[in-house]
């Protein structure tokens, strides 16, 4: 089935430093993933749309130059976070398509701001 | 945009029995959806979906009902087990792949031995 690797899983950081995750689709191309953000016990919720080759597209009130995206390839999309803040702390996780229809989930990146 | 409610919030259940969790979408344009069991701090899993052409679907104790005039949607366990015991999130799409899903606020289920 396909498969959709996130790293790191779990990353501690300073407040003011950036921070990137990394999604791959192992076997199979993505040309498009979504990256969601979650809170504890809340939804997840749609960060932005990245497709392969092209600006991603980012949901009203999120900050396309805090959280930049990058969707160099068919298999690795990049979701940076610039300038952390202790309020940026949460669950990232991104999805892909997935060879057989509907979505695959990444494992999630749990991101912690001291 | 689309907006997915979701109800309820929690759901307690003696094992064995069963387990209902609720979702309405606003968005008539939506065609896909499908339901998602997160266990804490793991990714979503795919659990079972339904399209809009289809107004059930089972697979073993797990079934979904689609109610497309009332754009409603529900998620039917049937002799729960603990291990069902997670979050569950519902979710729309206009289509099954290339678009977003709006997700429900989900469903903290427990199903107490």
């Amino acid at each position: 089935g396909a498969v959709v690797s996130q790293h790191p899983s779990r990353v501690i950081c300073k407040s003011g430093t950036s921070v990137k995750i990394e999604c791959r689709s192992l076997d199979f191309q993505a040309t498009t993933m979504f990256w969601y953000r979650q809170f504890p016990k809340q939804s997840l919720m749609l960060m932005a749309t990245s497709n392969e080759g092209s600006k991603a597209t980012y949901e009203q009130g999120v900050e396309k130059d805090k959280f930049l995206i990058n969707h160099a390839s068919l298999t690795l999309s990049t979701l940076t976070v610039t300038s952390a803040h202790p309020e940026d702390s949460s669950f990232y996780i991104c999805s892909a398509d997935g060879t057989l229809g509907g979505y695959t989930f990444g494992s999630g990146t749990r991101l912690t701001v001291v | 945009g689309e907006n997915v409610e979701q109800h309820p919030s929690t759901l307690s259940v003696q094992e064995g029995d069963s387990a209902v969790i609720k979702c309405t979408y606003s968005d008539s344009a939506s065609n896909y959806f499908p339901w998602y069991k997160q266990e804490l701090g793991k990714r979503p899993q795919l659990i079972i979906d339904i399209r809009s052409n289809v107004g059930e679907k089972k697979d073993q104790r797990i079934a979904v009902t689609l109610n497309k005039t009332a754009k409603h949607f529900s998620l039917h366990i049937t002799e729960t087990q603990p291990e069902d015991s997670a979050v569950y999130f519902c979710a729309a799409s206009f289509s099954i792949s290339g678009n977003q899903f709006y997700f429900g606020t989900g469903t903290s289920l427990t199903v107490i031995p």
